[in-house]
Parts: structure tokens; C-alpha cells; sequence
């Protein structure tokens, strides 16, 4: 079956610094990498997707990076901002719209 | 828009009791789906939906079933509501199947005692 993992349960950035946030997988078959960002006490907020015949995608502040190879994929954010504390979910699609969600990553910004 | 709207968003049960979690969404979404999160373990795929009068299982479906008749509505039933059951539960849409772009409920947190 599918799993995801992370690499860290938390990770603290300083405001203005860049972070990554890491994720492992073992499907190769999925199509669609994907990225949530969750809220304390809100619903998943979909931020940013990649294709699996790609290796970067980059969006408003984020870029994803697939590596196939290794069966790894990451964001970046860039010029990390207090808003941006959350807690940070991969998740691949397979089968369909049915998504498989790693156990997430909790960032945390210092002022 | 309203997005993805879900009820209750707090519920407490006794072991054995049922229950109905809604969930309706006003974007004409076909694909709907239902998942739940426990500390710990991300969200787990329970019940979906690609279209009225279609659903199928997920990850985790035992104790739970779904229906969905309208395009706008998928709600959740808990049979005999177990502590097990104790967790947070969202349901979300997307317009476009396989892609993963999700839309979530703001969920509803289910307590069974």
C-alpha cells in the first residue's frame, strides 16, 4: 500500500529565513503530489501541486521539488512569515481523487 | 460562495448511539469525500463520492456509511457511534477528478464516551 512520511514533526524558522519542509513516499504510481497546509482548528487549505512528470513547480512564495528518484518531495517557502505557522501535509493521489496524507509537519515562525 | 459547509462542529455521543454528519457544498463539485484525523496519523480517506448516487469505501470505512442523492449533499452516519470513533472529521470536494485539489470543511470534532 502507499505511505508517506515526513522527515521532521516540527520545524522552527526564524520570520524572513527560507523553510523546507521534506516528505518521503513509496507509491510511484501516483500522478499528483500535493501540498496542505492546515490551520489550528481549521480545514486543510490546498496550497500547491506538482505532476509527476515534473521536478519543480513554483508558485506565490512556494516551490515544490519532486524527485522521483528517491521518492522525495519538498516545499520551500520563501521569506517565511508568521502566517505561514501551520501544520504541513503532503499528500499523493492515487486511484483516482483518492489521496493518502502524511502525518504532517507543524511549523513554527519566531519573531 | 459558502465553499464546503459541514454540521455539527462539535458532537458528543455515548457508545451506541447514531448519528449524521452533513456536509453540503455549493460549487458543483462532483467528486465529495469524507475523512478523519486523529493526532498523529494526518487524515484518513473514510467514504467518497465521484457523482449523485455513486459512492465507494476508502481507507478506514467499517462503522460508517454514506449516501449521496443530491450533487450538493454526502453526509456521514455513524451506525453504533464507538470511542474508537473519537476524532476530528472533514469532508471535502473538488471539481476535477485525480488531481488532488481539494476543498475542506472547517470539520466537525466528534467525541464518543
Amino acid at each position: 500500500g502507499e505511505s508517506v512520511g515526513l522527515h521532521l514533526p516540527t520545524l522552527s524558522v526564524q520570520e524572513g529565513d527560507n523553510s523546507i519542509i521534506n516528505c518521503a513516499y513509496s507509491n510511484s504510481a501516483s500522478d499528483y503530489f500535493i501540498w496542505y497546509k492546515q490551520e489550528s482548528g481549521k480545514g486543510p487549505q490546498f496550497i500547491i501541486d506538482i505532476r509527476s512528470n515534473m521536478d519543480k513547480r513554483q508558485g506565490q512564495r512556494v516551490t515544490v521539488l519532486l524527485n522521483k528518484t528517491v521518492k522525495h518531495l519538498s516545499l520551500q517557502i520563501a521569506a517565511t512569515q508568521p502566517g505561514d505557522s501551520a501544520v504541513y501535509f503532503c499528500a499523493l493521489t492515487g486511484g483516482g481523487n483518492k489521496l493518502t496524507f502524511g502525518t504532517g509537519t507543524q511549523l513554527k515562525v519566531e519573531l | 460562495n459558502a465553499g464546503v459547509t459541514q454540521t455539527p462542529k462539535f458532537q458528543v455521543l455515548k457508545t451506541g448511539q447514531s448519528m449524521t454528519l452533513q456536509c453540503a457544498q455549493d460549487m458543483n463539485h462532483e467528486y465529495m469525500s469524507w475523512y478523519r484525523q486523529d493526532p498523529g496519523m494526518g487524515l484518513r480517506l473514510i467514504h467518497y463520492s465521484v457523482g449523485a448516487g455513486i459512492t465507494d469505501q476508502g481507507e478506514v470505512p467499517n462503522g460508517y456509511n454514506v449516501s449521496r442523492s443530491t450533487t450538493e449533499d454526502f453526509p456521514l452516519r455513524l451506525l453504533s457511534a464507538a470511542p474508537s470513533q473519537t476524532s476530528v472529521y472533514f469532508c471535502a470536494s473538488s471539481y476535477e477528478t485525480g488531481r488532488g485539489e481539494q476543498y475542506f470543511g472547517p470539520g466537525t470534532r466528534l467525541t464518543v464516551t
